[in-house]
């Protein structure tokens, strides 16, 4: 069974400082993959990130970047230059082999941006 | 380009009403699945299905039923709703099954409150 685990359910960040979001992942599978997701107030569910777990490079995506420690479990995500409209809840997501396309969320973390 | 919709966008019911969320995708996506979110959970996995007439219970089916008869609609059903099924549920799609990478997108979610 997979299993992902956000400790901080909330953080705050400076305008214009980077911030990392923690998360680990708990599977036995050797071949997943770990998403992020943006849901601001209004609501949806906005991609921001993939790594999989064979990726030998982290992730990047503009502002974004996946801190990738494999033998850790750990996938945290860095927004680097935060901004106002980053405020948002973000969860940590996990694909597997063995389990279609189907995503298993962590709890979440409110990140509020301070101007 | 629609992407993925869902409706109704708000929905109150009362206690053994039954009811049907409706989702539909233009994107000819093998998969779709549905997720509820309630709070400090994060999204758990109801019902999904890897193409037109199969479908699988996910994490938390319980309560729901579900069809894939078109690519486009999957439908969740609501037999006999119950308090517990106060919630905001999601629907997403993602095309190729054999990818890790594949992103799911999400529809704009329904808010449903069972009284």
């Amino acid at each position: 069974a997979q299993k992902i685990t956000q400790t901080q359910p909330g953080m705050f960040v400076q305008e214009k400082e980077a911030v990392t979001l923690d998360c680990t992942y708990d599977t036995s599978d050797q071949s997943y993959g770990l998403f992020w997701y943006k849901q601001p107030s209004s609501g949806e569910m906005i991609f921001l990130i993939y790594q999989g777990s064979y990726d030998e490079q982290n992730a990047t995506e503009g502002r974004y970047s996946l801190n990738f420690q494999k033998a850790r479990k750990s996938a945290n995500l860095v927004i680097s230059a935060s901004q106002l409209g980053d405020s948002a809840m973000y969860f940590c997501a996990m694909s597997s082999s063995t389990g279609a396309n189907n995503l298993f969320f962590g709890t979440g973390t409110r990140l509020t941006v301070i101007p | 380009n629609a992407g993925v919709t869902q409706t109704p966008k708000f929905q109150v019911l009362k206690t053994g009403q039954s009811m049907t969320l409706q989702c539909a995708q233009d994107m000819n996506h093998e998969y779709m699945s549905w997720y509820r979110q309630d709070p400090g959970m994060g999204l758990r996995l109801i019902h999904y299905s890897v193409g037109a007439g199969i479908t699988d219970q996910g994490e938390v089916p319980n309560g729901y039923n579900v069809s894939r008869s078109t690519t486009e609609d999957f439908p969740l059903r609501l037999l006999s709703a119950a308090p517990s099924q106060t919630s905001v549920y999601f629907c997403a799609s993602s095309p190729r099954l054999e990818s890790l990478s594949n992103e799911q997108f999400f529809g704009p979610g329904t808010r449903l409150t069972v009284l």
